[in-house]
């Protein structure tokens, strides 16, 4: 079955120190991969995307993320998070055949501590 | 531009009653999208439209949920009648392509007591 994991519920940095969110998914063939994030009062916005080509993605908000394929993972990462950067991501990922609908992850909640 | 606007933010109702969500898309975006997030759960897909027809509703929970787009621009859904397990918060994406990326609302927080 098709899944998307994010295997931290939750994670707390220190202001100016590095992050990296995990995902791992599972699917027969390489989808498009995206990472989402929710700040408190608002909708998802998009972080990121992948669809081919170069591994590494910028994003915007200074993150980026890296696919790799062996593992099946694309890891969001930034070098360093500031206090703003409080917010829940979501990992998800859509076929490149058929439907074009999202599957999420669980969601990671990030606390940024001063 | 706007983005995807729904309303209303927050919906409170008893059980057995009947709710409606709406959902503005970007305009332009043929593509809408609703999810739905249990408390603790992922994101969940419930229903793609293309313009105003049903592309994919495969994720709809059962036939007490009801989507429409009339005309392809806004579209509702409506929940008849709710149960305690439908409380969540329903979020609702547009697209202009369907694999581009999908722009989403705040959601609407949907309490059934």
């Amino acid at each position: 079955a098709q899944s998307v994991t994010q295997p931290d519920i939750h994670i707390t940095v220190s202001e100016g120190a590095s992050l990296e969110l995990r995902c791992n998914y599972s699917y027969g063939a390489t989808p498009y991969l995206f990472w989402y994030v929710q700040s408190p009062g608002q909708g998802l916005q998009l972080l990121l995307k992948y669809f081919s080509g170069d591994t590494l993605v910028q994003g915007i908000k200074g993150f980026e993320a890296e696919f790799k394929r062996s593992q099946s993972s694309f890891n969001l990462r930034k070098p360093s998070v500031h206090w703003s950067d409080a917010a829940e991501y979501f990992c998800a990922v859509a076929l490149q055949t058929g439907a074009n609908n999202l599957f999420f992850g669980t969601g990671t909640r990030l606390t940024v501590i001063p | 531009e706007a983005g995807v606007t729904q309303f209303p933010s927050h919906s409170v109702i008893e059980k057995g009653q009947t709710v409606t969500l709406r959902c503005d898309p970007i305009s332009g975006h043929d593509n809408l999208y609703w999810y739905r997030r249990v408390m603790g759960k992922e994101i969940k897909f419930l229903l793609h439209f293309v313009k105003e027809s049903k592309q994919d509703e495969s994720g709809m929970p059962n036939n007490r949920f009801l989507a429409e787009r009339t005309g392809g621009t806004y579209s509702t859904l409506k929940v008849q009648p709710a149960e305690l397990e439908d409380s969540g918060v329903y979020f609702c994406a547009s697209s202009q392509v369907s694999a581009g990326g999908q722009y989403f609302g705040p959601g609407t927080r949907l309490t059934v007591l």
